[in-house]
Protein backbone atom coordinates (compact mmCIF):
# COMPACT_ATOMS: atom_id res chain seq x y z
CA UNK A 1 0.00 0.00 0.00
CA UNK A 2 1.87 3.17 -1.29
CA UNK A 3 1.98 6.23 0.86
CA UNK A 4 2.32 9.56 0.11
CA UNK A 5 4.35 10.39 -2.61
CA UNK A 6 5.68 14.04 -3.41
CA UNK A 7 7.86 15.25 -6.49
CA UNK A 8 10.08 16.42 -6.92
CA UNK A 9 12.38 15.53 -3.60
CA UNK A 10 14.39 19.01 -3.97
CA UNK A 11 14.59 21.34 -6.46
CA UNK A 12 16.37 24.90 -7.07
CA UNK A 13 14.73 27.93 -8.00
CA UNK A 14 15.85 31.69 -8.87
CA UNK A 15 13.99 34.39 -7.21
CA UNK A 16 10.76 35.34 -9.27
CA UNK A 17 10.53 32.24 -10.53
CA UNK A 18 7.32 30.08 -10.33
CA UNK A 19 7.19 26.09 -8.93
CA UNK A 20 4.62 23.64 -9.01
CA UNK A 21 4.91 20.94 -6.69
CA UNK A 22 3.48 17.80 -6.22
CA UNK A 23 1.67 15.55 -4.15
CA UNK A 24 -0.09 11.74 -4.39
CA UNK A 25 -2.07 10.63 -1.45
CA UNK A 26 -2.36 7.65 0.06
CA UNK A 27 -4.86 4.85 -0.98
CA UNK A 28 -8.16 5.43 0.72
CA UNK A 29 -7.40 9.21 1.57
CA UNK A 30 -9.24 12.03 0.23
CA UNK A 31 -8.25 14.86 1.44
CA UNK A 32 -4.59 16.66 1.06
CA UNK A 33 -2.75 19.14 3.58
CA UNK A 34 0.17 21.50 2.71
CA UNK A 35 2.58 22.26 5.21
CA UNK A 36 5.62 24.27 5.23
CA UNK A 37 8.93 23.94 7.19
CA UNK A 38 11.35 26.27 7.51
CA UNK A 39 15.07 25.25 8.95
CA UNK A 40 14.60 24.53 12.61
CA UNK A 41 10.85 25.24 12.70
CA UNK A 42 7.57 23.39 13.01
CA UNK A 43 5.16 22.46 10.26
CA UNK A 44 2.76 25.40 9.04
CA UNK A 45 -0.54 24.74 7.88
CA UNK A 46 -0.70 26.67 3.85
CA UNK A 47 -4.02 24.87 3.26
CA UNK A 48 -6.34 21.53 2.91
CA UNK A 49 -7.76 20.06 0.09
CA UNK A 50 -11.04 18.30 -0.29
CA UNK A 51 -13.22 17.41 -2.99
CA UNK A 52 -11.43 19.76 -5.21
CA UNK A 53 -11.82 22.62 -3.33
CA UNK A 54 -9.58 24.40 -0.75
CA UNK A 55 -11.56 24.07 2.45
CA UNK A 56 -9.11 25.52 4.76
CA UNK A 57 -6.05 28.19 4.64
CA UNK A 58 -3.41 29.26 6.88
CA UNK A 59 -1.60 32.47 7.11
CA UNK A 60 0.32 32.32 3.78
CA UNK A 61 0.34 35.12 0.56
CA UNK A 62 -1.73 34.44 -2.42
CA UNK A 63 1.44 33.68 -4.07
CA UNK A 64 0.24 30.41 -2.97
CA UNK A 65 -2.18 28.33 -4.18
CA UNK A 66 -3.50 24.51 -5.16
CA UNK A 67 -5.05 21.99 -6.67
CA UNK A 68 -7.24 19.34 -6.13
CA UNK A 69 -7.70 16.45 -8.92
CA UNK A 70 -10.73 13.82 -9.60
CA UNK A 71 -8.07 11.12 -8.37
CA UNK A 72 -7.63 13.26 -5.03
CA UNK A 73 -3.75 14.32 -5.98
CA UNK A 74 -3.05 17.74 -5.09
CA UNK A 75 -0.21 20.51 -6.27
CA UNK A 76 1.06 23.54 -4.84
CA UNK A 77 1.76 26.81 -6.66
CA UNK A 78 4.21 29.18 -5.68
CA UNK A 79 4.42 32.23 -7.80
CA UNK A 80 7.37 35.42 -7.84
CA UNK A 81 9.32 33.42 -5.39
CA UNK A 82 11.15 34.98 -2.43
CA UNK A 83 14.25 33.80 -0.46
CA UNK A 84 12.19 33.28 2.23
CA UNK A 85 9.87 30.81 0.54
CA UNK A 86 13.47 28.34 1.11
CA UNK A 87 12.10 25.24 2.89
CA UNK A 88 10.76 21.85 3.06
CA UNK A 89 7.43 21.69 1.74
CA UNK A 90 5.37 18.83 3.38
CA UNK A 91 2.45 17.01 1.68
CA UNK A 92 -0.44 15.40 4.08
CA UNK A 93 -3.12 12.99 3.25
CA UNK A 94 -5.85 11.97 5.29
CA UNK A 95 -9.38 10.74 5.18
CA UNK A 96 -12.24 13.22 5.23
CA UNK A 97 -14.55 11.26 7.34
CA UNK A 98 -12.37 9.54 10.32
CA UNK A 99 -10.07 12.97 11.27
CA UNK A 100 -7.29 10.64 13.22
CA UNK A 101 -4.10 12.28 11.74
CA UNK A 102 -2.22 12.71 8.75
CA UNK A 103 0.35 10.37 6.99
CA UNK A 104 2.80 12.61 5.46
CA UNK A 105 4.85 12.56 2.40
CA UNK A 106 8.91 12.58 2.40
CA UNK A 107 8.07 16.37 1.54
CA UNK A 108 10.25 18.48 -1.64
CA UNK A 109 12.88 20.32 -0.23
CA UNK A 110 12.85 23.82 -2.49
CA UNK A 111 15.85 26.15 -2.64
CA UNK A 112 15.61 29.54 -3.49
CA UNK A 113 18.75 31.61 -5.11
CA UNK B 1 -7.85 28.46 18.70
CA UNK B 2 -5.50 25.49 18.76
CA UNK B 3 -1.76 25.58 19.80
CA UNK B 4 0.68 23.24 21.92
CA UNK B 5 3.56 24.19 23.40
CA UNK B 6 6.66 21.86 23.79
CA UNK B 7 9.06 22.49 26.31
CA UNK B 8 12.58 22.65 25.45
CA UNK B 9 14.04 22.37 21.99
CA UNK B 10 16.66 20.50 22.99
CA UNK B 11 16.49 16.62 25.32
CA UNK B 12 19.60 15.09 26.04
CA UNK B 13 19.85 11.46 27.35
CA UNK B 14 21.98 8.46 28.16
CA UNK B 15 21.20 5.71 25.76
CA UNK B 16 19.31 3.18 28.22
CA UNK B 17 17.71 6.42 30.23
CA UNK B 18 14.23 7.70 30.72
CA UNK B 19 13.15 9.92 28.04
CA UNK B 20 10.26 12.43 28.78
CA UNK B 21 9.28 15.00 26.32
CA UNK B 22 7.01 17.86 27.10
CA UNK B 23 3.70 19.28 25.62
CA UNK B 24 0.97 20.92 26.49
CA UNK B 25 -2.43 22.26 24.81
CA UNK B 26 -4.81 24.64 24.57
CA UNK B 27 -8.10 23.62 23.26
CA UNK B 28 -11.40 25.45 23.35
CA UNK B 29 -13.08 21.94 22.65
CA UNK B 30 -11.92 18.66 23.31
CA UNK B 31 -8.89 18.36 21.31
CA UNK B 32 -6.92 14.93 19.53
CA UNK B 33 -3.37 15.08 20.45
CA UNK B 34 -0.54 13.60 17.95
CA UNK B 35 3.14 12.79 18.50
CA UNK B 36 5.28 12.90 15.46
CA UNK B 37 8.86 11.98 14.77
CA UNK B 38 10.98 13.57 12.28
CA UNK B 39 14.59 11.78 11.23
CA UNK B 40 17.02 14.05 9.38
CA UNK B 41 15.38 15.20 5.61
CA UNK B 42 12.45 13.18 6.01
CA UNK B 43 8.86 13.75 6.49
CA UNK B 44 6.84 13.05 9.94
CA UNK B 45 5.76 9.81 10.84
CA UNK B 46 2.97 9.17 13.22
CA UNK B 47 4.61 8.11 17.10
CA UNK B 48 0.40 7.57 18.57
CA UNK B 49 -2.10 9.24 19.19
CA UNK B 50 -4.85 10.38 21.70
CA UNK B 51 -9.14 10.54 20.38
CA UNK B 52 -10.76 10.19 23.15
CA UNK B 53 -10.29 6.86 23.82
CA UNK B 54 -7.98 5.90 26.56
CA UNK B 55 -6.02 8.48 28.62
CA UNK B 56 -2.63 6.07 28.16
CA UNK B 57 -1.94 5.34 24.75
CA UNK B 58 0.76 3.73 23.41
CA UNK B 59 2.60 3.88 20.13
CA UNK B 60 5.47 2.39 18.27
CA UNK B 61 8.70 2.26 19.15
CA UNK B 62 7.99 1.88 22.82
CA UNK B 63 7.12 5.40 23.24
CA UNK B 64 3.71 6.07 24.95
CA UNK B 65 1.75 9.53 26.24
CA UNK B 66 -0.87 10.39 29.08
CA UNK B 67 -3.64 12.94 27.92
CA UNK B 68 -3.89 14.55 31.12
CA UNK B 69 -7.07 17.15 30.77
CA UNK B 70 -6.54 18.44 34.15
CA UNK B 71 -2.82 19.71 33.57
CA UNK B 72 -3.63 20.27 29.51
CA UNK B 73 -0.80 17.95 28.72
CA UNK B 74 0.47 15.01 26.40
CA UNK B 75 3.76 14.16 27.72
CA UNK B 76 5.61 11.30 25.48
CA UNK B 77 7.83 9.01 27.27
CA UNK B 78 9.97 6.02 27.01
CA UNK B 79 11.79 3.90 29.25
CA UNK B 80 14.80 3.32 27.74
CA UNK B 81 16.37 5.18 25.10
CA UNK B 82 18.27 3.83 22.32
CA UNK B 83 20.27 5.59 19.80
CA UNK B 84 17.99 5.26 16.83
CA UNK B 85 15.29 7.75 19.32
CA UNK B 86 17.52 10.69 18.12
CA UNK B 87 15.34 12.67 15.58
CA UNK B 88 13.28 16.03 16.16
CA UNK B 89 9.41 15.31 17.87
CA UNK B 90 6.44 16.87 17.22
CA UNK B 91 3.05 17.53 19.17
CA UNK B 92 0.23 18.16 17.24
CA UNK B 93 -3.47 19.07 17.97
CA UNK B 94 -6.44 19.09 16.01
CA UNK B 95 -9.89 18.48 16.74
CA UNK B 96 -12.45 15.94 15.79
CA UNK B 97 -14.92 16.77 12.44
CA UNK B 98 -14.20 17.58 8.75
CA UNK B 99 -11.76 20.64 7.86
CA UNK B 100 -10.03 20.25 10.57
CA UNK B 101 -5.87 21.50 10.35
CA UNK B 102 -3.37 20.19 12.22
CA UNK B 103 -1.63 22.89 14.69
CA UNK B 104 2.55 21.40 15.21
CA UNK B 105 4.63 22.69 18.07
CA UNK B 106 7.97 23.82 17.89
CA UNK B 107 9.55 20.52 17.91
CA UNK B 108 11.77 18.94 20.54
CA UNK B 109 15.18 17.92 19.03
CA UNK B 110 15.95 15.12 21.02
CA UNK B 111 19.85 13.89 21.73
CA UNK B 112 20.83 10.09 22.75
CA UNK B 113 24.27 9.89 24.64
CA UNK B 114 26.20 6.48 24.47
Amino acid sequence: DAGVTQSPTHLIKTRGQQVTLRCSPKSGHDTVSWYQQALGQGPQFIFQYYEEEERQRGNFPDRFSGHQFPNYSSELNVNALWLGDSALYLCASSSHAVNYGYTFGSGTRLTVV
Amino acid sequence: AQSVTQLGSHVSVSEGALVLLRCNYSSSVPPYLFWYVQYPNQGLQLLLKYTSAATLVKGINGFEAEFKKSETSFHLTKPSAHMSDAAEYFCAVTRSGGYQKVTFGTGTKLQVIP
